[in-house]
């Protein structure tokens, strides 16, 4: 069984404070994603991992970084939080190469920034 | 740039009544689409994908290339189908999905 586990259920930070939300998966998947989701948005890709220290912008990247130092766990960072950064935060693996690409979601983080 | 319609928001049905939840898309190459599911206080997961031509849960749903559409049905719709319903596309090459905006299906007694 396939899990994505993340770090926090609910985070409630203060505007202009580091934020580090972390995602753990442990089926040895190549790809890991952050999402945001907002009501009426949707999903939005943050960023994705295709690879240990390897990172790809998403479509809204801006106010993000993330970091990937182990194959299992794959880090976003909100370096200075703004309160236009509250949302539920998705992690997301998928096990990568031809023919095999379902993502597997974690449970999610709502963050609050104040 | 790809791109993924959900035309509607929000849709309300009865206990048994067919459900049509559309999907459409713009993308010039061959895309792969899927169907994503997030019940109440459970996580989001892929409920099928347009490749496995499966019938999941009662829901089918048949890629149209010619409209672009890729649109999720069910003939007797459940109480426990009630759920947000986000339909994606993966781009030919790439291991990115793109998500549309998402539908709320609430099935009433």
């Amino acid at each position: 069984d396939v899990k994505v586990t993340q770090s926090s259920r609910y985070l409630v930070k203060r505007t202009g404070e580091k934020v580090f939300l972390e995602c753990v998966q442990d089926m040895d998947h190549e790809n890991m994603f952050w999402y945001r989701q907002d009501p009426g948005l949707g999903l939005r890709l943050i960023y994705f991992s295709y690879d240990v220290k390897m990172k790809e912008k998403g479509d809204i990247p801006e106010g993000y970084s993330v970091s990937r130092e182990k194959k299992e766990r794959f880090s976003l960072i909100l370096e200075s939080a703004s309160t236009n950064q509250t949302s539920m935060y998705l992690c997301a693996s998928s096990p990568g190469g031809a023919g095999n690409n379902e993502q597997f979601f974690g449970p999610g983080t709502r963050l609050t920034v104040l | 740039a790809q791109r993924v319609t959900q035309p509607e928001k929000l849709l309300s049905v009865f206990k048994g009544a067919p459900v049509e939840l559309k999907c459409n898309y713009s993308y010039s190459g061959s895309p792969e689409l899927f169907w994503y599911v997030q019940y109440s206080r459970q996580r989001l997961q892929l409920l099928l994908r347009h490749i496995s031509r499966e019938s999941i849960k009662g829901f089918t749903a048949d890629l149209n290339k010619g409209e672009t559409s890729f649109h999720l049905k069910k003939p007797f719709a459940q109480e426990e189908d009630s759920a947000m319903y986000y339909c994606a596309l993966r781009q030919s090459g790439s291991e990115k999905l793109v998500f549309g905006k998402g539908m709320k299906l609430t099935v009433n007694p």
